[in-house]
């Protein structure tokens, strides 16, 4: 199973850009990276997801360099409300399943 | 738009009751997932269903049986309940298992085994 490594916790103010990476040494040809964002009593909920370079979408961007080997989520002008755990996941089709690491938590502080 | 519903969101157990947890999703996936998640911990694969009649072990299926009833419907059985089993479940489906698509996730049902 393709593995992935995150920052356990990390703290930012209000209005600042956020960057979270995450490493997935053994990602496959096949694998997409994907992000999830979970508010606390809530299922995890899809932000954005990628297979190489740049993405983008109104909530975030997802940059990915060549090797694939990590991958970067970046939150523009973080607010309080943007406080949660952020999931990267790399896809597996051989055992068809979402891996979900512990995740990375976002404190945003006013 | 219901997307994925879950029943029921609390639930406490005696150890050794049984309780089947049940989910829906109106979206026409094809696959189906059950998670746990303990305190502090990301989401661990108890069962999946890849297509409607299939079902698979995940990480953590000891314990659990799963049924997908149809194309919308996939229960998660606790025959015996422990303690250890005392998490909160989720349900969650994609449109396909093999291609990593966006999965969608009910609100969780917070179970306590005592």
């Amino acid at each position: 199973l393709a593995k992935t490594t995150q920052p356990i916790s990390m703290d930012s103010y209000e209005g600042q850009e956020v960057n979270i990476t995450c490493s997935h040494n053994n990602i496959a040809t096949n694998d997409y990276i994907t992000w999830y964002q979970q508010f606390p009593s809530q299922g995890p909920r899809f932000i954005i997801q990628g297979y190489k370079t740049k993405v983008t979408n109104e909530v975030a961007s997802l940059f990915i360099p060549a090797d694939r080997k990590s991958s970067t989520l970046s939150l523009p002008r973080v607010s309080l409300s943007d406080t949660a755990v952020y999931y990267c996941l790399v896809g597996d089709p051989l055992a068809g399943t979402l891996v979900f690491g512990k995740g990375t938590r976002l404190s945003v502080i006013a | 738009n219901a997307g994925v519903t879950q029943t029921p969101k609390f639930q406490v157990l005696k150890t050794g009751q049984s309780m089947t947890l049940q989910c829906a999703q109106d979206m026409n996936h094809n696959s189906m997932y059950w998670y746990r998640q303990d305190p502090g911990m990301g989401l661990r694969l108890i069962y999946y269903s890849a297509s409607e009649g299939t079902t698979d072990k995940g990480e953590v299926p000891n314990g659990y049986n799963v049924s997908r009833l149809n194309k919308r419907e996939f229960s998660l059985r606790l025959e015996s309940a422990a303690p250890s089993q005392t998490s909160v479940y989720f349900c969650a489906s994609s449109e396909d298992w093999t291609k990593n698509t966006e999965a969608f996730f009910g609100q969780g049902t917070r179970l306590t085994v005592v």
